[in-house]
């Protein structure tokens, strides 16, 4: 099983909701990742959790809040976003462990795509 | 710092044909690993290819292949026999180990992506 699953798929929110973003993976991977992506762009870097505990955080604003509750389950809390936060939200997950290779290669879940108005 | 460069924004190709998109990078690092990804309209972001630095010879999988030419930096791919399906956004990306240890992990820069269209 090399799947990431990212819930919802959509979101629609106001500029004063409170939403959250889900990722969860069973492959026993220790590295977990939270991208955002605008439309014909690379992803960007937000985050990345290794073994639970937060190792990058890319300056990113504090309306944007991750947790990493426990090794499957990946969150990012979302409170009072603006406009141009409407992006695709890309969860990656990768092995921590063993060969470089494998802590290199990243499994993507399909996103969520989140629109602010 | 890496930086990796694609220098076509838009490609296309004939079904059946083959077509090359283009990617050099930048780096200092000695141990690196370079990915093609593969992002179609379902935006589901996908690996292609992967790509040892240590390694001399160029990776294949199926109808995808690379030219690694690491004293170049230059990673380019070749895609065969070119199908509908292969339209999408690919991106060049370069692999790297951060931190020390157990908890160590990889960090990938992304290039800014070619859009390649598959006419039938």
């Amino acid at each position: 099983d090399t799947e990431v699953t990212q819930t919802p798929k959509h979101l629609v929110m106001g500029m004063t909701n409170k939403k959250s973003l889900k990722c969860e993976q069973h492959m026993g991977h220790r590295a977990m990742y939270w991208y955002k992506q605008k439309a014909k762009k690379p992803p960007e870097l937000m985050f990345v959790y290794s073994y639970e505990k937060l190792s990058i955080n890319e300056s990113v604003p504090s309306r944007f809040s991750p947790e990493c509750p426990n090794s499957s389950l990946l969150n990012l809390h979302l409170h009072a976003l603006q406009p141009e936060d409407s992006a695709l939200y890309l969860c990656a997950s990768s092995s921590s462990g063993g060969k470089p290779l494998a802590k290199n290669i990243q499994y993507f879940g399909a996103g969520t795509r989140l629109s602010v108005l | 710092a890496q930086t990796v460069t694609q220098s076509q924004p838009e490609m296309s190709v004939q079904e059946a044909e083959t077509v090359t998109l283009s990617c050099t990078y930048d780096t200092s690092e000695n141990n690196y690993y370079l990915f093609w990804y593969k992002q179609p309209p379902s935006r589901q972001m996908i690996l292609v290819i992967r790509q040892e630095a240590y390694k001399q010879q160029n990776a294949t999988e199926n109808r995808f292949s690379v030219n690694f030419q690491k004293a170049a930096k230059s990673f380019s791919l070749k895609i065969s026999d070119s199908q509908l399906g292969d339209t999408a956004m690919y991106f060049c990306a370069f692999g790297a180990v951060v931190g020390a240890g157990g908890t160590s992990y990889g960090k990938l820069t992304f290039g800014q992506g070619t859009i390649l269209t598959v006419h039938p």
